[in-house]
């Protein structure tokens, strides 16, 4: 199976702030990566697909780019409703894995 | 508008199966496939497979090949969800999901989720 590791598993930020989440493929995925938000006791809710593209109704502070095995979530001013847990998946192959997580906390 | 809804909360013992539902509505169900992912407390999300419910093809992870069967019925817009040989280790919540994989333009839609306990 692919692995996925992201970076920092957590992170301490307040209103206002850039935010970068980094996720590392363990191979060469293309573009195959998907990035989710989750808030507790809710479903994963899709940011972006094909790790640029922006799913429709989310904000565009969000960003994501990247290509082969490293790619980068970016929240460019960071707001009280951002402050959550962000996966990474793969979709290159089955089964479609996802990281471990980084969950953003409000400093 | 589109909604997925599930089957409500199961308790089983080790070693039973467990079936969970999800009723699509809003859309054809036949026009988009159908994946189930699940995830155990504290832990990351974990794809477990898809079907294709115009056909009935399915795909699985290969961690539960063997123990997983996902099918539909077309009639009443459902799909299901059957997990077999239940070990502690199976505790987590059941989510479908529509639109993560592939058909992502005409946007994610997932089901509330469905918390099954293992427990003897």
């Amino acid at each position: 199976d692919i692995q996925v590791t992201q970076s920092p598993s957590s992170l301490s930020a307040s209103v206002g702030d850039r935010v970068t989440i980094t996720c590392r493929a363990s191979q060469n995925i293309r573009s195959f990566l998907n990035w989710y938000q989750q808030k507790p006791g809710k479903a994963p809710k899709l940011l972006f697909y094909v790790a640029s593209n922006l799913q429709r109704g989310v904000p565009s502070r969000f960003s994501g780019s990247g290509s082969g095995a490293d790619f980068t979530l970016t929240i460019s001013s960071l707001q009280p409703e951002d402050f959550a847990t962000y996966y990474c998946q793969q979709t290159y192959t089955s089964p479609y894995t996802f990281g471990q997580g980084t969950k953003v906390e409000i400093k | 508008q589109v909604q997925l809804v599930q089957s409500g909360a199961e308790v089983k013992k080790p070693g039973a199966s467990v079936k969970v539902s999800c009723k699509a509505s809003g859309y054809t169900f036949t026009f988009y496939f159908m994946h189930w992912v699940r995830q155990a407390p504290g832990q990351r999300p974990e794809w477990m497979g898809w079907i294709n419910p115009s056909t009935g093809a399915t795909n699985y992870a290969q961690k539960f090949q063997g123990r997983v069967t996902v099918t539909r019925d077309t009639s009443i817009s459902t799909a299901y969800m059957q997990l077999s040989r239940l070990g502690s280790d199976d505790t987590a919540v059941y989510y479908c999901a529509r639109g993560i994989y592939g058909d992502y333009e005409d946007g994610d839609y997932w089901g509330q989720g469905t918390l099954v306990t293992v427990s003897s």
